[in-house]
């Protein structure tokens, strides 16, 4: 069975610094495919990233990137410069492909609260 | 990426009474999943609806609990049944994304049972 797991329960920084959430996850799949999902207090959850398990290149998306590392298991989160608005819970989670097409429901990590201090 | 309407947005219940919660899809989707999120909690899949066929629940859920409809492409429920305060959460519904996209969530159901 697939797992993800985010070591880091809460992180607070101070603005302006950077920040890495990490992802380590366990799936027997060869093809899987990883999110990176932002919940802000309002609740909504925001789709961040997908990465497909056969694409390691690094993603960089303004502020933020992403290191997808096959070898360590591990899907990093990093916010470069990071703001007050960055303040949220950020999940980290996995599915693994269906045979036919498709791919099966989230498996998530349990979250990392970030806090950005003004 | 679809937009999904997903209500009621939130519900405060009396123990023992059953809620039903819809989620409406602009467009048609082969699955869609029903997720749980406990207060303070991660996201826990419930279960994956599939249109023409039976609903497949996680280890820990079971359909005389949770019993889910998929009528068509677009539309699912899943209904809380014989609620507790244990059953205090936020409910999800989610669909498969399309090509490089992530799922695709509602914008919940938080569920208060008194």
């Amino acid at each position: 069975a697939q797992k993800v797991t985010q070591a880091q329960t809460e992180i607070s920084v101070v603005e302006k610094e950077d920040v890495t959430l990490d992802c380590v996850y366990e799936t027997r799949d060869t093809t899987y495919y990883l999110f990176w999902y932002k919940q802000p207090p309002s609740g909504e959850l925001v789709f961040l990233i997908r990465r497909n398990s056969f694409d390691e290149q690094n993603e960089i998306s303004g502020r933020y990137s992403w290191n997808f590392q096959k070898s360590t298991s591990s899907f990093n989160f990093t916010i470069t410069a990071s703001q007050v608005v960055d303040s949220a819970v950020y999940f980290c989670a996995l599915s693994e492909a269906r045979s036919g097409g498709g791919a099966d429901g989230l498996t998530f990590g349990k979250g990392t609260h970030l806090i950005i201090q003004p | 990426s679809a937009v999904i309407s997903q209500k009621p947005s939130r519900d405060i219940c009396q123990r023992g009474t059953s809620l039903t919660i819809q989620c409406q899809v602009d467009s048609q989707v082969t699955m869609m999943f029903w997720y749980r999120q406990q207060p303070g909690q991660s996201l826990t899949l419930i279960a994956t609806a599939n249109q023409g066929s039976e609903a497949t629940y996680e280890s820990g859920f079971v359909i005389d609990k949770f019993p889910i409809s998929r009528p068509n492409l677009t539309f699912s429920t899943l209904t809380v049944s014989n609620m507790s305060p244990e059953d205090s959460s936020i409910y999800l519904c989610s669909v498969v994304p399309g090509q490089g996209y992530g799922y695709t969530f509602g914008s919940g159901t938080r569920l208060t049972v008194v």
